[in-house]
């Protein structure tokens, strides 16, 4: 079962504009990740954000979590065209000891130049 | 760093066909993992190894999907007899350290169609 649910399902922006994501989770977790996905490869890790920070940033990317609400949001900032592609959060369960990563429906980004 | 290699990119096989796909991934990574992820949908673990031992293998089809880690290093995902459903691409990633390293690598997926 998947335990992310991601909105919007999918987002047309412009260029240089600002991309919102947010995903929301069921269970009480250990860490949330965020990976990008392009078309026809495979997932690419961007960001960890443990259960007791509530945000970081990396580059162009600002992640935040709020464990009392159970959501993340991934903020991608001034956007280019290759930043077109699919974005999944996943989360590791706190009673999870094996690192097993349970992954949302997925937000697709159409950067538009 | 090379990273995790899957073979083949592409399958089409008839339903009730048996097939098999092939993970090699990063060297020294004790962690490896198979997910299938169906069009539209976000990727769905479908068993975890630790070295050559099966972590968790929960949501394995059992009846028809089988897996094995040959001396912890390369992996086989194997289907017998495949059905319709089961067309979607097949993700093997590898870690580090569970739970010490966690960021999981992915390999580009073998797509299969199933008809």
């Amino acid at each position: 079962s998947q335990q992310g649910e991601e909105d919007p399902q999918a987002l047309s922006i412009q260029e240089g504009e600002n991309a919102t994501m947010n995903c929301s989770y069921k269970t009480s977790i250990n860490n949330l990740q965020w990976y990008r996905q392009n078309s026809g490869r495979g997932l690419v890790h961007l960001i960890l954000i443990r259960s007791n920070e509530r945000e970081k940033h990396s580059g162009r990317l600002r992640v935040t979590l709020d464990t009392s609400k159970k959501s993340s949001s991934l903020l991608i900032t001034a956007s280019r065209a290759a930043d077109t592609a699919s974005y999944f959060c996943a989360t590791e369960a706190i009673y999870n000891q094996g690192g097993k990563l349970i992954f949302g429906q997925g937000t697709e980004l159409s950067v538009k130049p | 760093e090379a990273g995790v290699a899957q073979s083949p990119r592409y399958k089409i096989i008839e339903k009730r066909q048996s097939v098999a796909f092939w993970c090699n991934p990063i060297s020294g990574h004790a962690t490896l993992y198979w997910y299938q992820q169906i069009l539209g949908q976000g990727p769905k673990l479908l068993i975890q190894f630790q070295n050559n031992g099966v972590v968790d293998d929960s949501q394995l089809p059992k009846d028809r999907f089988s897996a094995e880690r040959l001396k912890g290093v390369d992996s086989t995902l194997k289907i017998q007899p495949a059905k319709l459903e089961d067309s979607a691409v097949y993700l093997c990633a590898s870690q580090g350290l569970a739970g010490i390293y966690n960021e999981q690598f992915f390999g580009p997926g073998t797509r299969l169609t199933v008809l």
